[in-house]
């Protein structure tokens, strides 16, 4: 089985700043890797699919990076409505979900 | 509008049964594979199992095999989760997803108890 592992699994940023998370597959998943956003109580939102297409409606201030094994979603200037868990999945062998990243404000 | 909308959900004793259902809308239903996937309390989300189109193929992941049930109704636009012998290992919360490069609509979810 294909196992997803992301890191940090916490991180603490301001407004403006430029946020990294990271995804790494534990072989290699082409670029079959999509990023969702998790607010509390609400259902996943896909962000990004195929590593780095934007999905219909999410701002540009996020994108998706990467091919293989290693993959990375920015957001360029970081938003208050942006707090919330990030999950990667890995969809090129059955699928796998990261453990996720939750995102908060310093 | 693409719309998913689970019921079905709530508390059931260990080995007993519960039908999950997926209401859909604002798209062509038949045209997308669909699937389930589960999010215990304060942990991660898992797949649960995908079905076809058209309902002719279908794959669950390894605990759930022989014991769940994906299916579908295109005429009704609506998706299934049959769960028989449930254990308490299963209490989550049920996404209905729709498929396209991976799952791309997620409903908002129907939480499953299973506690005696």
């Amino acid at each position: 089985d294909i196992q997803m592992t992301q890191s940090p699994s916490f991180l603490s940023a301001s407004v403006g700043d430029r946020v990294t998370l990271s995804c790494k597959a534990s072989q290699n998943i082409n670029k079959y890797l999509a990023w969702y956003q998790q607010k509390l109580g609400e259902a996943p939102k896909l962000l990004i699919y195929n590593a780095n297409s934007l999905q219909t409606g999410i701002p540009s201030r996020f994108s998706g990076s990467g091919s293989g094994t290693d993959f990375t979603l920015t957001i360029s200037s970081l938003q208050p409505e942006d707090v919330a868990t990030y999950f990667c999945l890995q969809h090129n062998s059955w699928w796998t979900f990261g453990g996720g990243t939750k995102l908060e404000l310093k | 509008e693409v719309q998913l909308v689970e019921s079905g959900g709530g508390l059931v004793q260990p080995g007993r049964s519960m039908k999950l259902s997926c209401a859909a809308s604002g798209f062509t239903f038949s045209n997308y594979g669909m699937a389930w996937v589960r999010q215990a309390p304060t942990k991660g989300l898992e797949w649960v199992a995908t079905i076809s189109y058209d309902g002719s193929s279908t794959y669950y992941r390894d605990s759930v095999k022989g014991r769940f049930t994906i299916s579908r109704d295109n005429a009704k636009s609506t998706l299934y989760l049959q769960m028989n012998s449930l254990r308490s290992e299963d209490t989550a919360t049920y996404y209905c997803t729709r498929v396209d490069y991976g799952p791309d609509y997620w409903g908002q979810g129907v939480m499953v108890t299973v506690s005696s």
